[in-house]
């Protein structure tokens, strides 16, 4: 059965500090695994998807697929990165959502 | 902001009446979708749409139906049969259904009084 877990529902780090938001996901095939966030008051947009191989705003995220996991990193928090994060995996036609993870950067 | 326009952004029902919540795009995009989000839960897959006059059930259809008779509509509407169809509804759309990334719309809050 296709999932993602993200563990933590809520994550506080203070400013300059490193950032791990975690995601784990069960697929049976290849995956395409993304990031969306949702900034206060803003609608839900991507961020970044593994194939790119980018990093937006200082995120980066590693597909493991041995560890069936796509982390999403950023050494330095800034208080702009406060938001809901949600990891994705898309098999197919669907794509299925993690319950989400409330980052909050404190000053 | 713009492309995908959801209305009315709040909507409230009484238990017993069937109502639709609009979705429109203008990015020429082929595919759309509904998701349903609840706290904790993340999003919900209702239903989604590839092409016109084609639509599939996703994860908790029930209670639910959705017309695509134009590329840049695609209504959901809450019937009596939902249950608990209390929640934050989102729509969404993308080139094609696959790898594609996905935008969204800024959603509609559906309350049943």
């Amino acid at each position: 059965a296709q999932r993602v877990t993200q563990p933590e529902k809520l994550l506080s780090v203070f400013k300059g500090a490193p950032v791990e938001l975690k995601c784990n996901y069960s697929y049976s095939g290849s995956p395409e695994l993304f990031w969306y966030v949702q900034y206060s008051r803003q609608r839900l947009q991507l961020l970044l998807r593994h194939i790119s191989r980018e990093s937006i705003k200082g995120f980066t995220a590693d597909l493991n697929k041995g560890e069936t996991s796509f982390h999403l990193k950023k050494p330095f928090a800034q208080e702009e990165d406060s938001a809901m994060y949600y990891c994705a995996l898309r098999g197919g036609f669907k794509t299925i959502f993690g319950a989400g993870t409330r980052l909050f950067v404190k000053a | 902001d713009g492309g995908i326009t959801q209305s009315p952004k709040y909507l409230f029902r009484k238990e017993g009446q069937n109502v639709t919540l609009s979705c429109e795009q203008n990015l020429n995009h082929d595919a759309m979708y509904w998701y349903r989000q609840d706290p904790g839960q993340g999003l919900r897959l209702i239903y989604y749409s590839q092409i016109v006059n084609d639509f599939q059930k996703g994860d908790i259809a029930e209670g639910y139906s959705v017309s695509r008779e134009k590329k840049e509509s695609f209504p959901l509407t809450v019937t009596s049969a939902q249950k608990n169809p209390t929640a934050f509804y989102l729509c969404a759309s993308s080139m094609g259904l696959a790898g594609d990334t996905q935008y969204f719309g800024p959603g509609t809050r559906l309350t049943v009084l």
